[in-house]
């Protein structure tokens, strides 16, 4: 069966640090890969997505980056982290046109 | 511009009454379409896909789907007090692989 690891769980970066959050799948070959924000009582934003390895397409442009370096690794980098960076972050896999099925998250506070 | 709409609620609902839950999209080009519901700290969990028109049932709950309406909904029969969440509704368009979701809407369950 397929299984999706994100980590840390949580995580508090002073303003202006890097990031760097993993995502790993196991289980499928060839998945699609998002990374999704969820601000405080607000919804799920795409950041990214990935339909293949070196394949990102970017949906925000801002101070975040993403690189799939492996075909089940899914990287989520900043530079220089803002306080609006702060969220929760959710990595995802799926197969082309159907569901996506979530990693546990991570909690990212800028402080 | 590419929206899914959701009323942000809270919906309250007696325990065993049925709760109904909508949302619409604005890209008539979506193909597929998903309900994940989320507790409060937690990552979304897919409850319902469904692609074609008209209902499709899985226990107690029943996705419906209008794309002339550009409509979809969820019916969650005998609704128990474990079912109070956020229910996100998200579509995928075919053509390029992204997974858009809505801003969700609490439901709380009245015991």
């Amino acid at each position: 069966s397929q299984t999706i690891h994100q980590w840390p769980a949580t995580l508090v970066q002073p303003v202006g640090s890097p990031l760097s959050l993993e995502c790993t799948v196991e289980g499928t070959s060839n998945p699609n890969l998002y990374w999704y924000r969820q601000a405080a009582g607000r919804g799920l934003q795409l950041l990214f997505y990935s339909v293949g390895i070196g394949q990102i397409s970017s949906e925000v442009p801002q101070n975040l980056s993403a690189s799939r370096p492996q075909d089940r690794q899914f990287i989520l980098s900043s530079k220089k982290l803002l306080l609006s960076d702060s969220g929760f972050y959710l990595c995802a896999w799926g197969t082309g046109g159907t569901e996506a099925f979530f990693g546990q998250g991570t909690r990212l506070t800028v402080v | 511009q590419k929206e899914v709409e959701q009323n942000s609620g809270p919906l309250s609902v007696p325990e065993g009454a049925i709760a109904s839950l909508n949302c619409t999209y604005s890209d008539r080009g979506s193909q597929s379409f998903f309900w994940y519901r989320q507790y409060s700290g937690k990552s979304p969990e897919l409850i319902m896909s469904i692609y074609s028109n008209g209902d499709k049932e899985d226990g107690r709950f029943t996705a419906q789907l209008n794309k002339a309406s550009q409509y979809v909904s969820l019916l969650i029969r005998d609704s128990q007090p474990s079912d109070s969440a956020t229910y996100l509704c998200a579509v995928s368009l075919d053509r390029d692989d992204k997974i858009i979701f809505g801003k969700g809407t609490r439901l709380h369950i009245l015991p």
